[in-house]
């Protein structure tokens, strides 16, 4: 079975850090690109990064620029998403989505997320 | 900043059909992108329900239906059901975002 399971999320105080990750499984995880998308509660969807098979290619939403560091082990068939200075808006739940291998931008599995809660 | 503008709400009986429609601009849908549209359900993370404007993906129902027109795109839904009830996001490419990918702002669906 193809699927993604994320990890990682917990409280953090603004300001501080966390590291979330995903671990993928059923599929050659090497072969794909892989995505962050967050939902603040009550919220529509955010695509906040998007990295490249060989992580060559790195995108993020001016949103989380210069904060969060997307990374990706394909030896552990893990992707990663390092917050830094993380503030109150970033409280959402995170997804990892697996980009399509044709070309048209889009993510075909998703992870069930991880809570993300930024507060003092 | 661009945007992909979805209606809110959409509601419907069971049975009948209903649409959703995702406006975008030049700069997305009206630039070539193609459109895709994702299900979540209450609880549950999304699910690819329609990619490439109008393919559905694996295991969806041929009542679930995509189009796009223009700068436009919508999702029609025939034969409404209780499970139906859900939100819907379209989401494209956006040739002038950071992030590249662009999601609507979702559309809760009411089964009468």
């Amino acid at each position: 079975e193809v699927q993604l399971v994320e990890a990682g999320g917990g409280v953090a105080q603004p300001g501080g850090s966390l590291r979330l990750s995903c671990l993928g499984s059923g599929f050659t995880f090497s072969n794909y690109e892989m995505n962050w998308v967050r939902q603040a509660p009550g919220k529509g969807l955010e695509w906040i990064s998007y990295i490249n098979n060989i992580g060559t290619t790195i995108y993020y939403a001016d949103s989380v620029r210069g904060r969060f560091i997307v990374s990706r082990d394909d030896a552990q068939n893990s992707l990663y998403l390092q917050m830094n200075n993380v503030r109150a808006e970033d409280t959402a739940l995170y997804f990892c989505a697996r980009g399509d291998s044709t070309g048209y931008y889009y993510a075909d599995i998703w992870g069930q997320g991880t809570l993300v809660t930024v507060s003092s | 900043q661009p945007v992909l503008t979805q209606p809110p709400s959409v509601s419907g009986a069971p049975g009948q059909r209903v649409t959703i429609s995702c406006v975008g601009s030049n700069s997305n849908i009206g630039a070539g992108y193609h459109v895709h549209w994702y299900q979540q359900l209450p609880g549950t993370a999304p699910k690819l329900l329609i990619y490439g404007n109008n393919n559905r993906a694996s295991g969806v129902p041929a009542r679930f239906s995509g189009s796009q027109s223009g700068s436009s795109a919508s999702l029609a839904i025939t034969g409404l059901q209780a499970e139906d009830e859900a939100h819907y996001y379209c989401q494209s490419y956006d040739n002038s975002l950071s992030a590249t990918r662009l999601f609507g702002g979702g559309t809760k669906l009411t089964v009468l």
